[in-house]
């Protein structure tokens, strides 16, 4: 089946510096891919979508220089918490849509932790 | 705004019993439901899904209904073991042909099965 691998599963940064955050379709092709935020206890909340060779489009009330997402080929995008401040702690976690599978697949998150 | 919300936050049942998490969509957009299993620390797994054009839908265990002129979306899951326990997520997107848009999430229903 499809999988997607997100990289690191934990990074703990301090404040001000930025954050790279990976996400890899490994066994297909996904010229879309989302990024969502998860914060503890809550629900997943979608932050933006990634598209192939294009820019990213972001939810309503997310800061696009902030989180800086690239998706510069079919099974690699990339988010960047830049300037990274402690109330931008949570979980990420990345998703691709496998068009010949179920649809969409989820990464394993990534916790991020600004001290 | 729309959005995707559950009756229950928590629910506990007996192992071996069955159990029903109910989730509430206000979209009539909605065209494509999922549920969603987490488990701590880890990104959604898929566990079945349903578009609108079905009013329910069996899978190992699981089986989704969907009532349409209510607005209202089921889990049901059959014989509970304690791997079952986890934090279970109903989730929706207008079809736009294969996953063009990203997914909004309910608030999620915390399942303990009790030994």
């Amino acid at each position: 089946g499809a999988v997607v691998s997100q990289h690191p599963s934990w990074v703990i940064c301090k404040s001000g510096t930025s954050v790279k955050i990976e996400c890899r379709s490994l066994d297909f092709q996904a010229t879309t891919m989302f990024w969502y935020r998860q914060f503890p206890k809550q629900s997943l909340m979608l932050m933006a979508t990634s598209n192939e060779g294009s820019k990213a489009t972001y939810e309503q009330g997310v800061e696009k220089d902030k989180f800086l997402i690239n998706h510069a080929s079919l099974t690699l995008s990339t988010l960047t918490v830049t300037s990274a401040h402690p109330e931008d702690s949570s979980f990420y976690i990345c998703s691709a849509v496998d068009r010949g599978g179920p649809g969409y697949t989820f990464g394993s998150g990534t916790r991020l932790t600004v001290v | 705004g729309e959005s995707v919300g559950l009756h229950l936050p928590t629910l506990s049942v007996q192992e071996g019993d069955n159990s029903i998490i109910n989730c509430a969509y206000s979209n009539s957009a909605s065209d494509y439901f999922i549920w969603y299993k987490q488990e701590s620390g880890k990104g959604p797994q898929f566990i079945i899904d349903i578009r609108s054009n079905m009013d329910k839908r069996q899978g190992q265990r699981v089986t989704v209904l969907l009532n349409k002129t209510v607005k209202h979306l089921s889990l049901q899951i059959a014989a509970t073991q304690p791997g079952d326990s986890a934090v279970y997520f109903c989730a929706e997107t207008p079809y736009s042909g294969g996953g063009a848009d990203g997914l909004t999430f309910g608030k999620g229903t915390h399942l303990i099965i009790q030994p």
